[in-house]
């Protein structure tokens, strides 16, 4: 049930941009989206719904694709903060919201100057 | 508020050993969890609660035991530690609604078994 991430890794140059795709084998409710920095705790992106909404904070936007059961994370114009281990968070449609939320193995990411 | 909270921050134990890590949220969320973490692997679902006295397994409950008797505390228990326990322990909490929210976590508790 596990979330499928890619790429695991991206090393970025700052301003450029980024695309991190999640892939489930299951139809979803949600998919969720955190980013980890080192030895801390993950703290939440964003969250979509199943519907093919997109959603946006600040210069990161995320899509959800229901019939592909996929989700893509755009990181536009990245910054040095941008830096930290990106992680899809998926929820299995079972006819609403649950409190099974499934993560994927992550993707690093690094911006460098 | 304090959010999520968790005890002990770091722990060492010896194989064989049992232990309880605490987790508590002032929050009034009925939805709460445990995770591991390993290089590589992700965030692992071990345990999942949608209520005080309503708990279900997730992707990796073996060795572990959870209670909910209370909305405020998820404490997770290690029954017989083992090598393969070494890991950081997240807790998290969200509210349970007509719609999904999104999920805080506590800061983490890092174990060492030996």
């Amino acid at each position: 049930q596990q979330p499928v991430q890619s790429p695991q890794a991206v090393i970025l140059r700052e301003g450029e941009d980024a695309v991190i795709n999640c892939s489930s084998s299951k139809a979803l409710y949600s998919v969720h989206w955190y980013r980890q920095k080192h030895g801390e705790a993950p703290v939440f992106l964003m969250i979509l719904l199943k519907g093919g909404e997109q959603k946006g904070h600040e210069k990161i936007s995320a899509s959800f694709n229901e019939k592909k059961q996929q989700s893509s994370l755009y990181l536009t114009a990245s910054q040095l903060s941008y830096s930290g281990t990106y992680f899809c968070g998926t929820e299995i449609n079972y006819g609403g919201a649950t409190n099974k939320l499934i993560f994927g193995t992550g993707t690093l990411l690094a911006v460098q100057p | 508020n304090a959010g999520v909270t968790q005890t002990p921050k770091f722990q060492v134990l010896k194989t064989g050993q049992s232990m309880t890590l605490q987790c508590a949220q002032d929050m009034n969320h009925e939805y709460m969890s445990w995770y591991r973490q390993d290089p590589g692997m992700g965030l692992r679902l071990i345990h999942y609660s949608v209520g005080a006295g309503i708990t279900d397994q997730g992707e990796v409950p073996n060795g572990y035991n959870v209670s909910r008797s209370t909305t405020e505390d998820f404490p997770l228990r290690l029954l017989s530690a083992a090598p393969s326990q070494t890991s950081v322990y997240f807790c998290a909490s969200r509210p349970r609604g007509d719609r999904t929210y999104e999920q805080y976590f506590g800061p983490g508790t890092r174990l060492t078994v030996t």
